[in-house]
């Protein structure tokens, strides 16, 4: 079974700023992963897929890298709206276990 | 529009039984895997169950394993969860997710989701 591991678990930025969260798994998973997003009272939304890709109305802030066994999701410049929890999953073997997720805090 | 529509949430006590259910509209159900994922209380994103596209393939996370069984109708465009045995640690907000691929993907679209109290 793989396991995810996310780092760091709590990220502290200032409105402006760069994010940039990593997210690695136990065994290559190829480019089968995906970031959502989660905020209080809200269900989980998808930002990416594929690695790399952008879900549909994701803004470009929003930027995935990596394969294999590490990957990042980066945001270029945290708008209010975006701090949150982020997580990643794999979906390239069953079972596709999510990370522990990382907070995005206001600094 | 893709809709996802959770019910079936409540309080139970220890050793009940709950059935979740994810009434799907707005895509080709019969295409997609479904899966329910799950927020305890001061916990992450867990993934519990995902069942394909055809309903022949289904997994579940050790945590459930023995005690839930997802299903699908492909007549109603219903994606159930049973809970059996529930214990106190599977309180959580339960949502269905619907997958990008007939057996294993991304998930793109997400219910509202449906809180499981387990508690005497």
């Amino acid at each position: 079974e793989i396991v995810m591991t996310q780092s760091p678990a709590t990220l502290s930025v200032s409105p402006g700023e760069r994010a940039t969260l990593s997210c690695r798994a136990s065994q290559t998973v190829g480019s089968n992963l995906a970031w959502y997003q989660q905020k209080p009272g809200q269900a989980p939304r998808l930002l990416i897929y594929g690695a790399s890709t952008r879900a549909t109305g994701i803004p470009a802030r929003f930027s995935g890298s990596g394969s294999g066994t590490e990957f990042t999701l980066t945001i270029s410049s945290l708008q209010s709206e975006d701090f949150a929890v982020y997580y990643c999953q794999q979906y390239n073997h069953w079972p596709p276990p999510f990370g522990q997720g990382t907070k995005v805090e206001i600094k | 529009e893709v809709q996802l529509l959770d019910s079936g949430g409540g309080l139970v006590q220890p050793g009940g039984s709950l059935r979740l259910s994810c009434a799907a509209s707005g895509f080709t159900f019969s295409s997609y895997a479904m899966t329910w994922v799950r927020l305890a209380p001061g916990k992450g994103l867990e993934w519990v169950s995902t069942i394909s596209a055809n309903g022949r393939d289904t997994d579940y996370a050790d945590s459930v394993k023995g005690r839930f069984t997802i299903s699908r109708d492909t007549s109603q465009n219903t994606v159930h969860l049973q809970m059996n045995s529930l214990r106190a640690e599977d309180t959580a907000l339960y949502y269905c997710a619907k997958m990008t691929h007939w057996a294993l993907g991304a998930l793109d679209y997400w219910g509202q989701g449906t809180l499981v109290t387990v508690s005497s």
